[in-house]
């Protein structure tokens, strides 16, 4: 099967800047999360949906950070304004059930904020 | 909240020999616990789980142990190969009904041919 995509690879954007992240998760998986992993530190969650509805979105700095999954299958991240903090890789993952595990996960967009 | 220790942050191996990394847990509700290995610039890739209604499951060359009393699971690679070099994370589901993994600061693994 095929994995899970996203894009861009890599971003480089001045602070202050916005930008988007685009993922596509494996087809047929109900659950999607978006990751932020700082260098050197494991992963956090940022946001869970499940089909097109937010799940959990504690830890999402509401302010600058948005996140949508229409109709269910793709999603986009979206930071605006960027801080400098932001810079990192942004992982998207997906599962077929909520509650069994057994995440995928993207390659990751790593995001520079200069 | 949950919270996930790791250690070793870093971990050097002769090839062949064992490899062995733990972590802890806080929250006694935790009943999911995978290991992801991370390539450098990949996404983590799931390598091997465990539930909490078993104490140990083994997959070729990768084991992992949980111990429920003490809330620690470890894993542990047997005859080492170079390819194994990576970053290794462990992660805890929080419980509840979201599952979201929790995961610890990653064990640099680096096996010297």
């Amino acid at each position: 099967e095929a994995g899970v995509a996203q894009s861009p690879r890599y971003k480089i954007i001045e602070k202050r800047q916005s930008v988007a992240f685009w993922c596509n998760p494996i087809s047929g998986h109900a659950t999607l999360y978006w990751y932020q992993q700082i260098l050197g530190q494991g992963p956090k969650l940022l946001i869970q949906f499940q089909n097109n509805g937010v799940v959990d979105d504690s830890q999402l700095p509401k302010d600058r950070f948005s996140a949508e999954r229409l109709k269910g299958v793709d999603s986009t991240l979206k930071i605006q304004p960027a801080k400098l903090e932001d810079s990192a890789v942004y992982l998207c993952a997906s599962s077929f059930l909520r509650d069994r595990g057994g995440y995928t996960f993207g390659s990751g967009t790593r995001l520079t904020v200069v | 909240g949950e919270n996930v220790e790791q250690h070793p942050s870093t971990l050097s191996v002769q090839e062949g020999d064992s490899a062995v990394i733990k972590c802890t847990y806080s929250d006694s509700a935790s009943n999911y616990f995978p290991w992801y290995k991370q390539e450098l610039g990949k996404g983590p890739q799931l390598i091997i789980d465990i539930r909490s209604n078993v104490g140990e499951k083994k997959d070729q060359r990768i084991a992992v142990t949980l111990n429920k009393t003490a809330k620690h699971f470890s894993l542990h690679i047997t005859e080492t190969q170079p390819e194994d070099s990576a970053v290794y994370f462990c992660a805890a589901s929080n419980g509840g009904s979201q599952g979201n993994l929790i995961f610890g600061k990653g064990t640099k693994l680096s096996v010297k041919p």
